[in-house]
Parts: structure tokens; C-alpha cells; sequence
């Protein structure tokens, strides 16, 4: 079965800290994608970052950056010198493109990131 | 490119009525997605079309819910009856194919009272 965990259920920072977000995904196959969506509080998802199971690069983009590692299973999200409006829930996601799974995506259960000024 | 468009972006109404909610997917997309989320469950995948044809539909709570997509550009969910447990926010979300992403609409947050 598949599943995504984020054990993470709220964090607090103070601005122009580090913040990591943890993501645990489980699968069989060995072909997948992960993917990052932030929920800001006006509710909207917005996509942030997809990967494939066969690119372990780990990723930056401004002061965002992911860290895939096969290895653990997991697919970390660190915001560095976060701001107030990073402000959201953020969720981690897996797609697994098998016959019987399709095209579904399967959230995590989010994490509530708080960015106190 | 307008984004995938729901309506209404906010619904009440009582319990034991009918309730419609609209998606328009994003133009050439080939997957369509409707997603329930609430505080208890998260998010949770109620059903997809590919091609306009209903792939899983697993996900749909019961008898009471049912989901159409007439045509490339329009997909409905429909409640009948609705309960005070629906309330929720509903996405939908589209997908051009293998290698694209997800877009989600805006949601319909709906409230039954």
C-alpha cells in the first residue's frame, strides 16, 4: 500500500529562521513521484516541486530546497530564512502511475508551518 | 491560462438538499480529479476521469455522492441528499498527462446545515 506521512503536525519559527519539513513516503514500486503543495490560509493549493523516484538530486529554488533520499524514503522540505508568509499548511504527496493506482496522488496529512515576525 | 475553475467557491445549504458543484479543467488536460478535505481525513481522492471516463471511483463516500464529465471541459459532483458530515472543502484538480502536474481549483467550501 501506499501512504506519505508527515509526522509534523505544527511548527513554530521565528522569522529569518531554518525550517525543515519532514516528509516518510512508502511504496513498492519503483516508480513514483513526490511532490510538495502549499495551502496558504486563503485555501488554495499551490504546487511547489515534483520528482521522480529515479532523480535523487536534491533541489533549490530561492530559499526553498528538497532533499529526496531513496535511501530513507523520505523527501524533505527546508525553507531557509523563512518569512511571515510562508505562513501555510504545507503537504507532501506520492503518485504512483501503476495499472490499478493510476494517476491518483496520495497526500500526506500536512504540516502547519507558523512564521511569527 | 485561467486555471482550473470551480464553482461555487462557497455553498450552504440544508441537510436532505441537492447540492451541484462545477469544475472546468484546465484546457487540453486529460486527467480529472476530485478531492474532499476536512480536518478529520485530510485530503482524500473521491474519484478521476481520463478522458472524460470515470477510472476510480473508490474513493466516493457512498450512493449519495456521484460525479459526471460530460465533455473535455466540465465535470460535476453531485450530493443527494446532502448531510451535515459534507461539509467540506471540495477540490478538483487536472493533469495534462504523464510527466505534468496537478492543478487544483480554488475549492468550494461547503457548508451543510
Amino acid at each position: 500500500a501506499q501512504k506519505v506521512t508527515q509526522a509534523q503536525t505544527e511548527i513554530s519559527v521565528v522569522e529569518k529562521e531554518d525550517v525543515t519539513l519532514d516528509c516518510v513516503y512508502e511504496t513498492r514500486d519503483t516508480t513514483y513521484y513526490l511532490f510538495w503543495y502549499k495551502q496558504p490560509p486563503s485555501g488554495e493549493l499551490v504546487f511547489l516541486i515534483r520528482r521522480n523516484s529515479f532523480d535523487e538530486q536534491n533541489e533549490i529554488s530561492g530559499r526553498y530546497s528538497w532533499n529526496f533520499q531513496k535511501s530513507t524514503s523520505s523527501f524533505n522540505f527546508t525553507i531557509t530564512a523563512s518569512q511571515v508568509v510562508d505562513s501555510a499548511v504545507y503537504f507532501c504527496a506520492l503518485r504512483v502511475p501503476t495499472q490499478n493506482q493510476g494517476g491518483k496522488l496520495i497526500f500526506g496529512q500536512g504540516t502547519e508551518l507558523s512564521v511569527k515576525p | 491560462d485561467a486555471g482550473v475553475i470551480q464553482s461555487p467557491r462557497h455553498e450552504v445549504t440544508e441537510m436532505g438538499q441537492e447540492v451541484t458543484l462545477r469544475c472546468k479543467p484546465i484546457s487540453g488536460h486529460n486527467s480529472l480529479f476530485w478531492y474532499r478535505q476536512t480536518m478529520m481525513r485530510g485530503l482524500e481522492l473521491l474519484i478521476y476521469f481520463n478522458n472524460n471516463v470515470p477510472i476510480d471511483d473508490s474513493g466516493m463516500p457512498e450512493d449519495r455522492f456521484s460525479a459526471k464529465m460530460p465533455n473535455a471541459s466540465f465535470s460535476t459532483l453531485k450530493i443527494q441528499p446532502s448531510e451535515p458530515r459534507d461539509s467540506a472543502v471540495y477540490f478538483c484538480a487536472s493533469r495534462g498527462g504523464r510527466g505534468y502536474g496537478y492543478t487544483f481549483g480554488s475549492g468550494t467550501r461547503l457548508t451543510v446545515v
